[in-house]
């Protein structure tokens, strides 16, 4: 069970927009930046968010990031069925520790 | 471009011992701290280790903490992760990461090297 909690799946029609939560609290998320990683089938995890909003250069702005208290969200507009992946949130924690959610898998039908 | 290979993965028994490596290359290896972070088969990503840019603080998840060291060597570019006392459930797929400076979280992961623990 993670301390980081995303919902196990996600699913939406190409072209559509879809939105990824990610839950934790004031040690973790209440106070530190939010990462997302999106894991194509049989690959490494890639950054595509990072500080909470800002996208890595070739990342394009089909994908965004935001923070509200001691949650996060991704959100992916104009779905491809290139997204398929799994997704993880990641961030600090003052148990002097690193976290991930414990991801979200994307279907685009 | 940023390039992690990680090497070491193989099969060992349950109490065995076992070092990874991960060869760094494309950027100033000792101005960054860097990260373990490994994937059980099927399962999503848990955070392992993390040591900073000079090799002076370590922080470890409470699953591996007394077990598993994270070092590294500077001059060689390298980062490095001794596993004792091997366990079933230490059976994954281990990935070498840059830190992103500043958030303590990664940005760049290599492909991963595969622990198998069994008897």
């Amino acid at each position: 069970q993670s301390v980081l909690t995303q919902p196990p799946s996600v699913s939406a029609a190409p072209g559509q927009k879809v939105t990824i939560s990610c839950s934790g609290s004031s040690s973790n998320i209440g106070n530190n930046y939010v990462s997302w990683y999106q894991q194509l089938p049989g690959t490494a995890p890639k950054l595509l968010i990072y500080e909470n909003n800002k996208r890595p250069s070739g990342i394009p702005d089909r994908f965004s990031g935001s923070k509200s208290g001691t949650s996060a969200t991704l959100g992916i507009t104009g779905l491809q069925t290139g997204d398929e992946a799994d997704y993880y949130c990641g961030t600090w924690d003052s148990s002097l520790s690193a976290l991930f959610g414990g991801g979200t898998k994307l279907t685009v039908l | 471009e940023v390039q992690l290979v990680e090497s070491g993965g193989v099969v060992v028994q349950p109490g065995g011992s076992l070092r990874l490596s991960c060869a760094a290359s494309g950027f100033t290896f000792d101005d960054y701290a860097m990260h373990w972070v490994r994937q059980a088969p099927g399962k999503g990503l848990e955070w392992v280790s993390l040591i900073s840019w000079d090799g002076g603080s370590t922080y470890y998840a409470d699953s591996v903490k007394g077990r598993f060291t994270i070092s590294r060597d500077n001059s060689k570019n390298s980062l490095y992760l001794q596993m004792n006392s091997l366990r079933a459930e230490d059976t994954a797929l281990y990935y070498c990461a840059k830190d992103r400076r500043g958030e303590n979280t990664p940005d760049y992961w290599g492909q991963g090297t595969l622990v198998t623990v069994s008897s």
